[in-house]
């Protein structure tokens, strides 16, 4: 029982480029979650999914897009990466009584 | 929309000391949970407690308590005994139990544990 894994843990990328960050659950939740991470800001959600094949936007939504095609994999997409979104990534899943677990995260940065 | 406020951005305590750590919120909600984060070095964020809002009783996990206070809002981490391995940033985080039940996030406190 692995949890929730992140791949990859480390990535640079150039203003402009792109790039998909993985989620993998094995616990079988339903729900779904992105989070970044700035210092001094906490976590704040990117992205959510409630199900397989759904997703919707969170509270700093532009410039990401995601995927559920599968029910254990939650997909973050930069199509044109810029030097804001050098932050740590965090997905989450949750489970039926409202506790969510957290990946290891992902450290972007973007030049 | 829900806030939540840690007002202590940096604490630190001796070895084997109790420390109290204050998260307060804001909502027109009553039915919610809140819990604690502990974020260590490795980034990893780890769950430390929860507690729902229904429940009166103070949520415990072993050397970590909780004192929720609903009417005024507040919610404190107190850590008993403190170890080296408590050294970390400690986020309250608050949901609502419905609609997309997303978490949100006070802005951390960092808590170092002094040998």
């Amino acid at each position: 029982n692995a949890g929730v894994t992140q791949t990859p843990k480390f990535r640079v990328l150039k203003t402009g480029q792109s790039m998909t960050l993985l989620c993998a659950q094995d616990m079988n939740h339903e729900y779904m979650y992105w989070y970044r991470q700035d210092p001094g800001m906490g976590l704040r959600l990117i992205h959510y999914s409630v199900g397989e094949g759904t997703t919707a936007k969170g509270e700093v939504p532009d410039g990401y897009n995601v995927s559920r095609l599968k029910k254990q994999n939650f997909l973050l997409g930069l199509e044109s990466a810029a030097p804001s979104q050098t932050s740590v990534y965090f997905c989450a899943s949750r489970n039926p009584s409202y506790t969510q677990y957290f990946g290891p995260g992902t450290r972007l940065t973007v030049l | 929309a829900q806030t939540v406020t840690q007002s202590q951005p940096e604490m630190s305590v001796q070895e084997a000391e109790t420390v109290t750590l204050s998260c307060t919120y804001d909502t027109s909600e009553n039915n919610y949970y809140l819990f604690w984060y502990k974020q260590p070095p490795s980034r990893q964020m780890i769950l430390v407690i929860r507690q729902e809002a229904y429940k009166q009783q103070n949520a415990t996990e072993n050397r970590f308590s909780v004192n929720f206070q609903k009417a005024a809002k507040s919610f404190s981490l107190k850590i008993s005994d403190s170890q080296l391995g408590d050294t970390a940033m400690y986020f309250c985080a608050f949901s609502p139990n419905f609609g997309n039940e997303k978490l949100t996030f006070g802005t951390g406190t960092r808590l170092t544990i002094i040998p």
